[in-house]
């Protein structure tokens, strides 16, 4: 059973294009994560939402938009793709056990390549 | 969240224990310090977290200095399927608590 699935794995594009990946999870949890990590290997987050409603927003430009139909789903779609979009974007789950949050759960990561 | 510093690399030989090091001087009351890894471009995997105390699981055990401005995880067995990069986090522990990556360290375990 995957806990953090992503589709697709792989998407390449040309520049201008719209694209959209999808993240689900089966844990349970309250709380998803959008995260990108560059070619230099460093990992930011982007997006976080709390039972579908946005409680992290780091600076993103507004070409990306996350859209959470319910908590099990956080969905990334990206308008006008540019070079710089070329990453992989990693989505991320966390559960709620008493007063705490615990460890976060990673998808397996979609490779963006724009052309 | 606070910022924490790693070594960029360290190497250990199969079999022994790998000591990684985390220095987090600027950690505040409310924050956790965790420890993730990711191998290979997989998505990073969590392994450990503490507030205070000492910690130890499965995979892991660590190490809290008494006025918690440094860390260290220990894998006591490091075999070679551990090389990998060891992200070490500090985060309050809230669902608005994000988890800031730094460059982590690279750990090699060697035959």
């Amino acid at each position: 059973d995957t806990a953090v699935s992503q589709t697709p794995k792989y998407l390449v594009t040309q520049m201008g294009n719209d694209k959209s990946i999808k993240c689900e999870q089966n844990l349970g949890h309250d709380t998803m994560y959008w995260y990108k990590q560059d070619s230099k290997k460093f990992l930011k987050i982007m997006f976080s939402y709390n039972n579908k409603e946005l409680i992290i927003n780091e600076t993103v430009p507004n070409r990306f938009s996350p859209k959470s139909p319910d908590k099990a789903h956080l969905n990334l779609h990206i308008n006008s793709l540019e070079l710089g979009d070329s990453a992989v974007y990693f989505c991320a789950s966390s559960g709620r056990v008493a007063i705490y949050y615990n460890e976060q759960f990673f998808g397996p990561g979609t490779r963006l390549t724009v052309l | 969240d606070a910022k924490t510093t790693q070594p960029p690399s360290m190497d250990c030989a199969e079999g022994r224990a790998a000591n990684l090091p985390c220095n987090h001087s600027t950690i505040s009351g409310n924050e956790y310090v965790y420890w993730y890894r990711q191998i290979h471009s997989q998505g990073p995997q969590y392994i450990i977290h503490g507030l205070k105390n000492n910690e130890t699981n499965e995979m892991a055990s660590l190490i809290i200095t008494e006025d918690r401005k440094s860390s260290t995880l220990i894998l006591p067995h490091a075999t070679l399927r551990d090389t990998a990069v060891y992200y070490c986090i500090v985060r309050p522990n809230t669902n608005a608590g994000k988890s800031t990556f730094g460059d982590g360290t690279t750990l090699t375990v060697k035959p």
